[in-house]
């Protein structure tokens, strides 16, 4: 069965600092993977996502997210974190045959940001 | 703004009443997705619907019924609920509801069941 492990469920990181979020997924074919973000109060905004060719793909805001098929493996980063960064960020792992498409979360990683 | 739109924002009910949840699809958006965020299950996919068909069903209780109009919002209804009902609850659309869509959220219906 297709399952997401966010392994942080709290990350502080000071502002302009570098960020690491970790996810790691378990799906049987080629992985559809997605990074959502998830402010106080409002609903889930899409970062990136990643299908197939280049394994380092480009999101909104700064973000970036490499894919590793050999870890299994799906983090995303950002260089200089600021602090309207803070919130909490989503791995989602997705597609299906037949032409659906349930996204599968993880539990989720809140970040702070200190100034 | 996403451009999905769902009503109300807030609602409060006892345990045991019925209650429906309303969401609007972006403009040119066939396909509608719910979705349950709780404190002890986290984000977890309810079911999917294509233009008026249901097409992928998830972790969605017997006590809850979805269906899609032919105006293409969607409806979410939840009955003889539960204080573990309790829950925000998310509508997303996406254009053809295929496995490389993106799906864009609403800001979701807050829940609450005393």
């Amino acid at each position: 069965a297709q399952s997401v492990t966010q392994p942080d469920i709290h990350i502080t990181v000071s502002e302009g600092a570098s960020l690491e979020l970790r996810c790691n997924y378990s799906y049987g074919a080629t992985p559809y993977l997605f990074w959502y973000v998830q402010s106080p109060g409002q609903g889930l905004q899409l970062l990136l996502k990643y299908f197939s060719g280049d394994t380092l793909v480009q999101g909104i805001k700064g973000f970036e997210a490499e894919f590793k098929r050999s870890q299994s493996s799906f983090n995303l980063r950002k260089p200089s974190v600021h602090w309207s960064d803070a919130a909490e960020y989503f791995c989602a792992v997705g597609g299906g045959s037949g032409g659906y498409n349930k996204l599968i979360f993880g539990a989720g990683t809140r970040l702070a940001v200190h100034p | 703004d996403s451009g999905v739109t769902q009503t109300p924002k807030h609602l409060i009910t006892a345990t045991g009443q019925r209650v429906t949840l309303r969401c609007s699809p972006r403009s040119g958006d066939l396909s509608v997705y719910w979705y349950q965020q709780s404190l002890d299950q986290g984000l977890q996919f309810l079911i999917q619907y294509y233009n008026g068909e249901e097409r992928a069903k998830g972790n969605i209780l017997e006590r809850f019924s979805a269906q899609q109009f032919p105006d293409l919002h969607s409806e979410l209804n939840l009955s003889s609920l539960e204080l573990g009902d309790s829950a925000l609850y998310f509508c997303a659309s996406s254009v053809t509801g295929g496995p490389t869509d993106t799906q864009y959220f609403g800001p979701g219906t807050r829940l609450t069941v005393l």
